[in-house]
């Protein structure tokens, strides 16, 4: 079957780096993407790997290795706002996204 | 402002009803989807369109329909309602198929009783 773990809750203090793990395994790999979910609200799309290595947008990176199956979302500098749950997903041969239950983060001061 | 539109945001709905969860999208993506969020699970597919005219069944079909007369809309059908169904629905749309990231709807609420 397809399945993608994530660990369930993180707790982060402001102004530090926090790495989200991610490991899946599926029929076929056409990509993962990161989403940052705020309670109560939509998804919204934080990065997208195809490739092996590090894509960096600002103060977010995410890391991808194919042959390990395997993901990371970095966050630097955390702030309050980064509070929410970050939901790892990826696109399996058929182009479906297959998507992990998401880490919820709290932030502490 | 370019998006999503899901309507209603919320609905409790009695059990064996008929009801239509309402997607609009203005940004002329071909594919949309449906997905329902439950707690301590993740997005789970319903059912998707690649392009107007055609969809596909996803994860977690049955007991929902969907058409897509029209680029714009996707609307989905639970044709009798079961308490199961209670869950946070999201619709969301992409460009394309491929490596094209999902934007999603503001969700809809819905409690089936």
């Amino acid at each position: 079957g397809q399945n993608i773990d994530q660990p369930t809750e993180m707790t982060a203090t402001e102004g530090a780096i926090v790495q989200i793990n991610c490991t899946y395994q599926t029929s076929g790999f056409n990509g993962l993407f990161w989403y940052q979910q705020h309670a109560g609200e939509a998804p919204t799309f934080l990065s997208y790997n195809v490739l092996d290595g590090l894509e960096e947008k600002g103060r977010f990176s995410s890391f991808l290795s194919r042959s390990k199956g395997y993901s990371y979302l970095l966050l630097k500098e955390l702030q309050m706002k980064d509070s929410a749950s970050y939901l790892c997903a990826v696109m399996d041969s058929n182009y479906q996204l297959i998507w992990g239950a998401g880490t919820k983060l709290i932030i502490k001061p | 402002i370019a998006g999503i539109t899901q309507a209603p945001t919320s609905q409790i709905l009695a059990a064996g009803r008929r009801m239509t969860l309402r997607c609009t999208q203005d940004m002329r993506h071909n594919a949309m989807y449906w997905y329902r969020q439950d707690l301590g699970l993740g997005l789970r597919l319903i059912h998707y369109s690649n392009t107007a005219g055609t969809t596909g069944k996803g994860e977690v079909p049955d007991g929902y329909s969907v058409s897509r007369a029209n680029t714009d809309d996707f609307p989905l059908t639970l044709a009798s309602a079961v308490p199961s169904q209670t869950s946070v629905y999201f619709c969301a749309s992409s460009d394309s198929t491929g490596g094209q990231p999902q934007h999603f709807g503001d969700g809809t609420r819905l409690s089936i009783l």
